[in-house]
Formats: structure tokens, C-alpha cells, sequence
């Protein structure tokens, strides 16, 4: 099993580009997550699905959309990408979530710059 | 505000001491805390999973506990190993939110 893979690993923008970060999960997941992760502030969770069909904005969900395609693969989507949103970008997936939620598990992360 | 917070922020001790790492959060009404470690530039790994329920879990060499009416988590490393140097987060879920502490880094020496 491949686990959380995303794509691509690295990208550069320019201000104003769009780009779709892609998350997918061989696991048979329910619940998926989109997080970004900053020096000195942490992983925030930006969106997440608790299910197929459903999302739901997170911490930090401005300037960002997200689909949940099917229930293997969760996109992130900047519209008109910012240098504030120079960050590294993390996919998560978890069996469920809610009161009997289980392990989250990540995947190796996409390292994004803004110019 | 729901915040975590984790002493120390690094940590550096020799090969073989068993050491404690510190988690400590805000609102006590948490559905589970998870442990994690982050090598550098890779993602995270998941080490233990705590329910709201539960007072501790185990794996190998660690130990994690969990006090919520103090708003307290440990995590325990028994024997450490160069290999266990890395950045290790814990991570509080609360309903429709995931918060995260800011880690603390650990060096083993050899």
C-alpha cells in the first residue's frame, strides 16, 4: 500500500497563478484533511472532508477550495496564489473522525513558493 | 482559544537516557490526542493515538499518557537511540478542529 501520496512534491508561482495540489488514499479512508505547515506556527488545518461528498472549512480555509473527488482523492485548489501562501502543504486521511476518530495519517507533503 | 503548547521546544541528551516530552492544552473537552514525529523535510508519522477514555497507550519503547482534567499529555521514550532524533508533535483533536503543537525537537547524541 502507497498509504497518502500527493503530487507534485515541489512547485513555484508566480503571484497570481492558480494550481490544484493532489491528495489521494489507497487506505479506504472516510475522512481526509488539508493542512499547511509554517515556521513558527505550526500545522493548521486549512480544509476538511469527513466523508465522501462532504468538506468543510478548517482553521484557514481563505483563499483556498478544495473537491473530494471521489473517496480515494482529496485536491486543494488556489485560485490566485499569493506569496502569503508560500508554505509547506500537508494531505491527512483517517477512518473516520468525529468522537471515535482514528489515527490520522500524512502524507510526504508538497513544498509550495509564491514569488 | 483552543491552544497547545509543548515543552521543551528542543531537547538534546546521550544515546541510552530515557527522556520525557511535554504536551499541555488548553480545553480539556478533547475527543483524542495523537503523537507524531517529522524528520526533516518529510511528512509526519504517526506514533500513538490516546482516546478521550483512555489514560495511556504503548509501543515498543514509547509511552504516552494522558491527564485531561489537567490538560496534560507525556510522551515517554525509554532507552533513546540516535534514530529517535526528530521533531515530535502532538496533535489535540476537538470536534471539527485539528490543533497542533509546535513540537519539540530532539537530538540523541551518539
Amino acid at each position: 500500500n502507497a498509504g497518502v501520496t500527493q503530487t507534485p512534491k515541489f512547485q513555484v508561482l508566480k503571484t497570481g497563478q492558480s494550481m490544484t495540489l493532489q491528495c489521494a488514499q489507497d487506505m479506504n479512508h472516510n475522512s481526509m484533511y488539508w493542512y499547511r505547515q509554517d515556521p513558527g506556527m505550526g500545522l493548521r488545518l486549512i480544509y476538511y472532508s469527513a466523508s465522501e461528498g462532504t468538506t468543510d472549512k478548517g482553521e484557514v480555509p481563505n483563499g483556498y477550495n478544495v473537491s473530494r473527488l471521489n473517496k480515494r482523492e482529496f485536491s486543494l485548489r488556489l485560485e490566485s496564489a499569493a506569496p502569503s501562501q508560500t508554505s509547506v502543504y500537508f494531505c491527512a486521511s483517517s477512518f473516520q473522525t468525529g468522537r471515535s476518530s482514528n489515527e490520522q495519517f500524512f502524507g510526504p507533503g508538497t513544498r509550495l513558493t509564491v514569488l | 482559544k483552543q491552544e497547545v503548547t509543548q515543552i521543551p521546544a528542543a531537547l538534546s541528551v546521550p544515546e541510552g537516557e530515557n527522556l520525557v516530552l511535554n504536551c499541555s492544552f488548553t480545553d480539556s473537552a478533547i475527543y483524542n490526542l495523537q503523537w507524531f514525529r517529522q524528520d526533516p523535510g518529510k511528512g509526519l508519522t504517526s506514533l500513538l493515538l490516546i482516546q478521550s477514555s483512555q489514560r495511556e497507550q504503548t509501543s515498543g519503547r514509547l509511552n504516552a499518557s494522558l491527564d485531561k482534567s489537567s490538560g496534560r499529555s507525556t510522551l515517554y521514550i525509554a532507552a533513546s537511540q540516535p534514530g529517535d532524533s526528530a521533531t515530535y508533535l502532538c496533535a489535540v483533536h476537538y470536534g471539527q478542529n485539528f490543533v497542533f503543537g509546535p513540537g519539540t525537537r530532539l537530538s540523541v547524541l551518539p
